[in-house]
């Protein structure tokens, strides 16, 4: 078992520019979590998916965010412009049921300039 | 509105000398709490779940209670590998989110 895994691992950009972020689940994993880290607001959920479908993105920043799971072995989320202060980790990770500890990525740490 | 309080920020022992870090929540009906280690530069892992006040899990040095107003993680006779951030979460049964706490970063010196 691979774990979840994210890609890349770090992203340097610009402001201004688009910025993708990838997650492969683990296999039979029916939910998917995209979280945000930093030293000011710790662990922050953006959004979860159950099989497939978006069920709460209350958390997503505003519009310039947006998360994709065409299926269910792939999710994006996307920052379209970045800014700044979308400068964090950001992590993927999946669950089975949802009640269970999650398993999470090793997480893509953006810096954007 | 869900809210988790975790204390000390940081904390820092002796090899062998034990304490616990608390976590203190406020959640509108709790499903579980969740405790994780998170090592630096890598994603938190998943140490236990407690659903019920009165609870215990034990793992190798490390031991998880629960209370209806807070959680508590022993560290026994503690080694400088234990040395980590310990992350506690909660979830309600209104939805599968874990609202995380801010941590507390545990250093264990020789």
């Amino acid at each position: 078992d691979a774990g979840v895994i994210q890609s890349p691992r770090h992203e340097v950009t610009e402001m201004g520019q688009e910025v993708t972020l990838r997650c492969k689940p683990i296999s039979g994993h029916d939910y998917l979590f995209w979280y945000r880290q930093t030293m000011m607001r710790g662990l922050e959920l953006l959004i979860y998916f159950n099989n497939n479908v978006p069920i709460d993105d209350s958390g997503m920043p505003e519009d310039r965010f947006s998360a994709k799971m065409p299926n269910a072995s792939f999710s994006t989320l996307k920052i379209q412009p970045s800014e700044p202060r979308d400068s964090a980790v950001y992590f993927c990770a999946s669950s089975i049921s949802g009640t269970y500890g999650y398993t999470f990525g090793s997480g893509t740490r953006l810096t954007v300039v | 509105e869900d809210q988790v309080t975790q204390s000390p920020e940081a904390l820092r022992l002796q090899e062998g000398e034990s304490s616990s870090l608390n976590c203190s929540y406020t959640v509108s009906g709790l499903r579980g709490l969740f405790w994780y280690r998170q090592d630096p530069g890598k994603g938190p892992e998943f140490l236990f779940t407690l659903y019920s006040a009165g609870e215990e899990k034990e793992k190798e040095r490390l031991k998880a209670t629960l209370t209806k107003k807070e959680s508590f993680l022993h560290i026994t006779a503690p080694k400088p590998e234990d040395s980590a951030t310990y992350l506690c979460a909660v979830q309600a049964n209104s939805g599968y989110a874990l609202n995380f706490g801010k941590g507390t970063s545990l250093l264990v010196t020789p």
